[in-house]
């Protein structure tokens, strides 16, 4: 079974600045999806960005990107000039791409980012 | 608007109450899922579907049942909830490939008391 782990409970960034959020990830497959999700106080989940595992070149959206290290299981989020709206809960999440492995998103605990102004 | 509906937003039950949480869905989406959020264990699966009629235990289904009588439409049950089950849950659907990912509900706080 595959496993999520996000190690930081709790992240703090200044606007403005940069910050990375970490997730590693546990598999025996070779092909498979990762995912960002942002939680804000509305507790709405929503994608932020997806990587899939076969492609080498790490994935952006605006001011989002992923630094993914399939050898290392690793796929982290950095998000830069950071905005109060990102304050949010984040989840990192897996998806095989095997259906006889049934359908699910794995998903890690969360890192809480909080932004000060 | 393509969205998952969830309803209600909040409920607040006693212990062995039967009650159904409602999921529906307006994008022809072929999976869907159950997820609960519980502080400090992020979301895990209960069920999912992944066809009319085609139903499947996630990580924690005990106390739950679902059913699939058509796409659009894949209820969750609690036939007897106990305090245990108070939780955030979510309903999510999706076009059927990994890649893209999953379109979530807005949440159900359920609280059992």
């Amino acid at each position: 079974a595959q496993t999520v782990t996000q190690s930081q409970p709790e992240m703090s960034v200044q606007e403005a600045e940069t910050v990375t959020l970490s997730c590693t990830y546990d598999t025996s497959e070779s092909d498979y999806y990762l995912f960002w999700y942002k939680q804000p106080p509305s507790r709405q989940m929503i994608l932020v960005i997806r990587q899939e595992a076969y492609k080498q070149q790490n994935a952006t959206e605006n001011r989002f990107s992923v630094n993914f290290q399939k050898a290392a299981k690793s796929f982290s989020l950095k998000i830069s000039d950071s905005q109060l709206g990102d304050a949010a809960m984040y989840f990192c999440a897996y998806r095989s791409t095997f259906k006889s492995s049934g359908d699910k998103l794995t998903f890690g605990t969360g890192t809480r980012l909080a932004v000060r102004p | 608007e393509a969205q998952v509906t969830q309803n209600p937003r909040y409920l607040i039950t006693v212990t062995g109450k039967k009650l159904t949480v409602t999921c529906s869905q307006n994008m022809n989406h072929e999976y869907m899922s159950w997820y609960r959020q519980d502080p400090g264990l992020g979301l895990r699966q209960i069920y999912y579907s992944m066809n009319v009629e085609v139903t499947d235990k996630g990580d924690v289904p005990e106390g739950y049942k679902v059913s699939r009588k058509e796409k659009r439409n894949f209820p969750l049950i609690l036939e007897s909830p106990s305090p245990n089950q108070t939780s955030l849950y979510f309903c999510a659907s999706s076009p059927g490939p990994a890649r893209q990912g999953y379109t979530f509900g807005s949440g159900t706080r359920l609280t059992v008391v």
